[in-house]
């Protein structure tokens, strides 16, 4: 799995935008970028994820860099429930695992940044 | 539908001991995949499940090992207990899709 880069810690205020940065400099064609955090003692949560192209759910955004070589996490309005250690994972995904005959369920999780919400 | 479980959620074992952990996908998924997470290590891979067939395994000792039943209910085996394999031992499933994985609360081990 390619490496990724992240900061090891980041604080914001509640109710305003975080922005969280991940390097992959060595991300091939294939990779998908994945977010996923974990909360004070419970396992981690999918956030987002994404090929090429920016991307959007309810709990956040996911803008990709033209070179793919980075990505930025956006939680629009911070809230304490955000507080958690942020993970960026590149994982590649083979062209059987849409063929519902094999899975391949390995993360490859860094250090993460661990951010922090002040009231 | 109901989220992944994990039983026990806190376990304590001496040296040389063995222990297995279990764990219950979220219905209809059929990949279980397991993590251990240590302060030092943070979150390693161990095995991932599918169909009740061994897809595929991280790097850790033989004394490690898993199973997957026809119901896609899963338990981890961990022998020969060692100080070191204290840890929260998390388990995640998905049905199929390659993006989204849904992780259980963990179990906490302390081997003593």
């Amino acid at each position: 799995d390619a490496k990724t880069t992240q900061p090891n810690s980041m604080e914001s205020n509640e109710e305003e935008p975080v922005h969280l940065p991940c390097n992959h400099s060595t991300i091939s064609g294939t990779d998908y970028i994945h977010w996923y955090r974990q909360l004070p003692s419970q396992g981690p949560e999918y956030v987002i994820h994404g090929l090429t192209s920016n991307v959007n759910n309810r709990m956040a955004s996911l803008a990709i860099a033209e070179d793919r070589k980075s990505s930025t996490l956006i939680l629009h309005r911070a809230t304490l429930r955000d507080a958690a250690v942020y993970y960026c994972i590149l994982r590649d995904t083979p062209s059987s695992e849409y063929t519902g005959g094999t899975s391949y369920g390995k993360l490859t999780f860094g250090q993460g940044t661990i951010l922090t919400v002040h009231p | 539908k109901a989220g992944v479980t994990q039983t026990p959620r806190y376990l304590i074992k001496t040296r040389g001991q063995q222990v297995t952990l279990s764990c219950s996908p979220i219905s209809g998924h059929r990949s279980v995949s397991w993590y251990q997470q240590t302060p030092g290590q943070g979150l390693q891979f161990l095995f991932e499940y599918f169909s009740e067939t061994q897809r595929n395994k991280g790097n850790f000792p033989g004394r490690f090992s898993g199973r997957q039943f026809s119901n896609s209910r899963s338990e981890m085996n961990v022998s020969t207990l060692e100080l070191g394999d204290s840890a929260l031992y998390l388990c995640a499933s998905k049905f199929g899709s390659p993006y989204e994985q849904y992780f259980g609360p963990g179990t906490r081990l302390t081997v003593t």
